[in-house]
């Protein structure tokens, strides 16, 4: 049973550019979350899809956006990157939206920005 | 708004010695604990949880109890394995929703 995965693992862009990560759900799993962790700090709350609608946001500007697909799959897009989006990225999944359903992360997509 | 706050790290303890990491919250509502830990190159594992007052959760030898009187939820081991070196994070889920609140993290080394 695959757990959740991301792609790419590894991620340069420069300033400016723009960056799509993606993210496989754990079998069975129907919401995803995304979250942003800079180095040395907890991970931050970016947005969390369920139905392929965002259901909640974080405190993050319109230039990260994201997309949830029919077979549950998601995408996070940054726009105009900035050094500062430089972190890892992380995939959360789990059933439904409840504070009862366990989050199962995935291994995070290191996205470097210079 | 929510808040997690951790201990100070680094930690850097012998093999065999016990651990405790400080965590307190704050809060609106009756949030869910929990504890999660990040081996390198890895992503997060749930670690353990508690979901109300004076609840323990427990799992691999570590523990932690909700404590609602000092809003605290610190983790303990008796005895610590060099497997056990990571990044430990305090984190908690208020409302009905899973979008988790984490604290900074605290880098655990144990040395044989």
């Amino acid at each position: 049973d695959a757990g959740v995965t991301q792609s790419p693992t590894h991620l340069i862009k420069t300033r400016g550019q723009q960056v799509t990560l993606r993210c496989s759900p754990k079998s069975g799993h129907d919401t995803v979350s995304w979250y942003q962790q800079a180095l040395g700090q907890g991970p931050q709350f970016i947005f969390q899809y369920y139905e392929e609608e965002e259901r909640q946001r974080g405190n993050f500007p319109d230039r990260f956006s994201g997309h949830q697909f029919p077979n549950y799959s998601s995408e996070l897009n940054v726009n105009a990157l900035l050094l500062g989006d430089s972190a890892l990225y992380l995939c959360a999944s789990s059933r439904g939206t409840g504070d009862n359903s366990p989050l199962h992360f995935g291994n995070g997509t290191r996205l470097t920005v210079t | 708004g929510d808040s997690v706050t951790q201990m100070e790290g680094p930690v850097t303890l012998s093999e065999e010695a016990f651990l405790t990491i400080n965590c307190t919250y704050t809060a609106t509502g009756y949030p869910s604990l929990f504890w999660y830990v990040q081996y390198p190159g890895e992503g997060l594992q749930l670690l353990l949880k508690a979901t109300k007052a004076d609840d323990k959760g427990s799992n691999k030898g570590f523990e932690a109890t909700y404590r609602k009187e000092t809003t605290s939820f610190h983790l303990e081991k008796g005895s610590v394995q060099v497997s056990d070196s990571a990044v430990y994070f305090c984190a908690l889920v208020t409302g009905a929703n899973s979008k988790l609140t984490f604290g900074k993290g605290i880098t655990l080394s144990v040395r044989p």
